[in-house]
């Protein structure tokens, strides 16, 4: 069965970055698929964040280009989000998922809060 | 980036009555997808590719649809039905969602 979990810390000063881990098991990441972050910000918007091929090419939404980076380390079997200079906006639930066109496979979610 | 509008954005029903929820994209969609969330946990998918159940789905859900205008329709609500569901695009870059419909157990 495939399982995805996020992990990371769960509060976050403003201006410095949030990194998150995605462990994938079940599934090799490298085999197939895309490897999405997806955020859901509280009033329950949902914004695609960006994600890794199983190639190693990434792909971000526009609104986070020059901030967010999605990293990976495939003896681990795991995938990464960095996101920089975060601000209060950022405070939300992040999810991985795996795609491509839909997202058949999701985390948990952990919440992070952006607050000094 | 392509807007995908739902409405409504909040409905109760009783047991047993035909439920249809709705989806409207800002520029011609290949496919929509939708997703079932219930409180504290994450989004299942639902319905991928307009009309096709995800695993486990129950048959008393359908999907219908093209271009901009899409649906998700309930044959005979149950009470485990009640969620929020919300619609998703991947056809255009960047992938976009719904803003969510919640739907409520009368």
């Amino acid at each position: 069965e495939i399982q995805l979990q996020e992990s990371g810390p769960g509060l976050v000063k403003p201006s410095q970055s949030l990194s998150l881990t995605c462990s994938v098991t079940g599934y090799t990441i490298t085999s197939g698929y895309d490897w999405s972050w997806i955020r859901k910000f509280p009033g329950n918007k949902m914004e695609w964040m960006g994600y890794i091929s199983n190639s190693g090419s990434t792909n971000y939404n526009p609104s986070l280009k020059i901030r967010i980076s999605i990293t990976r380390d495939t003896s681990k079997n795991q995938f990464f989000l960095q996101l920089n200079s975060v601000t209060t906006e950022d405070t939300a639930t992040y999810y991985c998922a795996r795609a491509p066109y839909y997202f058949d496979y999701w985390g948990q979610g952990v919440m992070v809060t952006v607050s000094s | 980036e392509i807007v995908l509008t739902q409405s409504p954005t909040t409905m109760a029903a009783s047991p047993g009555e035909k439920v249809t929820l709705t989806c409207r994209a800002s520029s011609s969609v290949s496919y929509m997808h939708w997703y079932q969330q219930r409180s504290g946990t994450s989004p299942k998918l639902w319905i991928y590719e307009t009309s096709k159940l995800a695993s486990g789905v129950p048959n008393r859900f359908s999907g219908s649809g093209s271009g901009t205008s899409y649906s998700l329709t309930i044959n005979s609500m149950e009470t485990e039905d009640a969620a929020t569901y919300y619609c998703q695009q991947g056809s255009s870059y960047p992938d976009t969602f719904g803003a969510g419909t919640k739907l409520e157990l009368k």
